[in-house]
């Protein structure tokens, strides 16, 4: 596509349910990133996906958050036993080769928990 | 580790006035820095990025930034602001730590301009 998808673009989700943020990186980019934007911590890592390489899940916040990419393409991040603190945008980004390629960020996904 | 700082949480100027929206970072290598825009309820999207070539850089918008390595500065510039130019920007340093290129950000500045 034309540039990073990410789908839904709100969810509104009930306390202690799991939820599922999907990610479509642009065609033939190799790395992949996932963020976190909320009120009170700005915006912040979360995980990088490199190619067939281990993922570098340094930024995930707990064991509730996880994350896989499948066949090196599109991304979801799982987030397990949902807690209000986890309400924020999910944005997801992709480069090409060499870090210091412009990240393009998809518009993200806005994460309500009640 | 690397960190940036982005003094003034919220800047407000005149239509046709200078913007000025500062940075700074810290990095213990040389830094690939980026200054991003976000519209409410859009992504982010690049204005412009220094990665070790001109030190004065220009991007989109009319926008222009500048590393000072001494100053461990990259402020961001425009002349004449619009009011489309209102907006939440980003200033942000790529972690030369890890490798993996991944943006450590600012807390942000929201611009506002007034007719």
């Amino acid at each position: 596509g034309a540039g990073v998808s990410q789908s839904p673009s709100n969810k509104v989700t009930e306390k202690g349910k799991d939820v599922e943020l999907r990610c479509d990186p642009i065609s033939g980019h190799t790395a992949l990133y996932w963020y976190r934007q909320s009120l009170g911590q700005g915006l912040e890592f979360l995980i990088y996906f490199q190619g067939n390489s281990a993922p570098d899940k340094s930024g995930l916040p707990s064991d509730r958050f996880s994350a896989e990419r499948t066949g090196g393409s599109v991304s979801t991040l799982t987030i397990q036993r949902t807690q209000q603190e986890d309400s924020a945008v999910y944005l997801c980004a992709s480069r090409g080769t060499g870090v210091g390629n412009t990240q393009y960020f998809g518009p993200g996904t806005r994460l309500t928990v009640l | 580790a690397q960190s940036v700082t982005q003094l003034g949480s919220h800047v407000s100027v005149s239509e046709g006035a200078l913007v000025l929206l500062r940075c700074n970072y810290s990095s213990s290598v040389p830094p690939y820095l980026f200054w991003y825009v976000q519209y409410p309820n859009q992504g982010l999207q690049l204005l412009l990025k220094y990665t070790s070539a001109a030190t004065l850089v220009k991007g989109i918008n009319g926008f222009e930034a500048e590393f000072k390595k001494s100053e461990t500065s990259f402020h961001l510039t425009k002349p004449s602001a619009h009011m489309s130019d209102a907006a939440e920007y980003f200033c942000a340093v790529s972690d030369g730590s890890s490798n993996t290129g991944k943006l450590i950000f600012g807390q942000g500045t929201t611009l506002q301009v007034k007719p």
